[in-house]
């Protein structure tokens, strides 16, 4: 199984912040990768697929890059409806795997 | 808009079988894989299985023994059973559509086991 792992896994920022979220798989993924935003005691949103696709409806200020192993979610200023946990997910081999989630909360 | 959600008890005895249920509307059920993906109180999210609308199967390979996971396309819906549950089954069970990614969501339905 790849194994995904996040960085940091707690966030504390302020809005108007700029934010960056780590991932990294334990093997090569190419681009295969997704990060999602979940709130609590609703589903995870895919925001971001294969590894810098904006889904739609999902503001500009978010961003995707990286590929290989080491990739990064960015939140260019952050707003108030973005205080959530973050997972990556890859995509590339069954089985899909997740990273253990960053937490985005307000300083 | 496509929308799914999850039916099943929220109860199950230990040893027993859980069965969950996934009723899509708003699009086809025939196309695209449909996935599982659980999530234990307070942790991560697990994806534990997927299936096609023509049957095929992928599991977590520590879950293969245990889980099924099928698709019945006369009544739009993607069914989900774990045989042999144990506390550490608990969690937080949702359905979602996508081939690699998950676009879609049901809403999730929490499932403990206890005696």
């Amino acid at each position: 199984d790849i194994q995904m792992t996040q960085s940091p896994s707690f966030v504390s920022a302020s809005v108007g912040d700029r934010v960056t979220i780590a991932c990294r798989a334990s093997q090569g993924i190419s681009r295969w990768l997704a990060w999602y935003q979940q709130k609590p005691g609703k589903a995870p949103r895919l925001l971001i697929y294969a590894a810098s696709n904006l889904q739609s409806g999902v503001p500009s200020r978010f961003s995707g890059s990286g590929s290989g192993t080491d990739f990064t979610l960015t939140i260019s200023s952050l707003q108030p409806d973005d205080f959530a946990t973050y997972f990556c997910q890859q995509a590339n081999s069954f089985p899909f795997t997740f990273g253990p989630g960053t937490k985005v909360d307000i300083k | 808009q496509v929308q799914l959600q999850e039916s099943g008890p929220g109860l199950v005895k230990p040893s027993e079988t859980l069965s969950l249920t996934c009723s899509v509307s708003g699009g086809p059920i025939n196309s695209h894989y449909w996935n599982w993906i659980r999530q234990a109180p307070g942790k991560g999210l697990e994806w534990i299985g997927c299936v096609y609308f023509s049957g095929s199967t992928n599991y977590i390979p520590s879950l293969k023994n245990r889980l099924t996971i099928s698709v019945d396309t006369s009544k739009n819906q993607i069914s989900l059973k774990l045989k042999s549950v144990t506390a550490a089954d608990t969690a937080v069970y949702y359905c979602a559509r996508g081939d690699y990614y998950f676009t879609y969501w049901g809403q999730g339905i929490p499932v403990t086991v206890s005696s």
